[in-house]
């Protein structure tokens, strides 16, 4: 059973678009955790989001947390190809991580 | 500072073997994981152990086993492999803290495997 449903799961733009991942869930989660993996590699942490209506900045990429903590968003302005990747939510429940299937994001120059 | 390592990177298998993955940590986390990954499906919890001397199942523990072995170093077992068992293995370790929302969990490179 799949609590995180991730969408779009496949998105491809051009170098310089805007783009945006969506994370929602049925439940509520004590933290939500975004994660990216390039091929071959295992999943790297991004950030983490705790509380409702949080919004974090990591230079080009901005993630928000619903005042419901319930889904969450990651916006990425300006995407370049290094933005390439599949990114991936996790909801966190007592540190065991439940996680969405992903979307695979394709910047090309 | 290696972070997570495991072997092998891959592996083939013929249905009915069996195998040992290890994997090991070297950041003294308390906490180490073993997940599959799927097309499709994201990564699914197979075992955990939230410390040295306990495992427990996660979503989808069977056909597996697990030693926690020592603070470092956490091995899944498949007993007779079987061709659902193809995927992508990852190990992940953390410094877990029940009293905090921020519980990183840092992954290995994957183990790729095969079943025929």
């Amino acid at each position: 059973t799949q609590l995180l449903e991730q969408s779009p799961q496949f998105l491809s733009i051009q170098e310089g678009e805007n783009l945006t991942v969506y994370c929602n869930s049925s439940s509520v989660f004590s933290s939500l955790q975004w994660y990216r993996q390039e091929p071959g590699e295992g999943p790297v942490l991004l950030v983490t989001v705790v509380t409702g209506g949080e919004v974090k900045k990591l230079k080009r990429l901005t993630f928000q947390f619903g005042d419901a903590r319930k889904d969450s968003s990651l916006h990425i302005t300006a995407a370049q190809p290094g933005d390439t990747g599949l990114y991936l939510c996790a909801g966190d429940s007592w540190g065991k991580l439940q996680f969405g299937a992903g979307t695979q994001v394709v910047v090309t120059p | 500072n290696a972070g997570v390592t495991q072997t092998p990177k891959f592996q083939v298998l013929k249905t009915g073997q069996s195998m040992t993955l290890q994997c090991a940590q070297d950041m003294n986390h308390n906490s180490m994981y073993w997940y599959r990954q799927d097309p499709g499906m994201g990564l699914r919890l197979i075992y955990y152990s939230a410390s040295e001397g306990t495992t427990d199942k996660g979503e989808v523990p069977n056909g597996y086993n697990v030693s926690r072995l020592n603070k470092r170093e956490f091995s899944l077992r498949l007993e007779s492999a079987a061709p659902s068992q193809t995927s992508v293995y990852f190990c992940a370790s953390s410094h877990l803290r029940l009293d905090s929302y921020y519980n990183e969990q840092f992954f290995g490179p994957g183990t790729r495997l095969t079943v025929l």
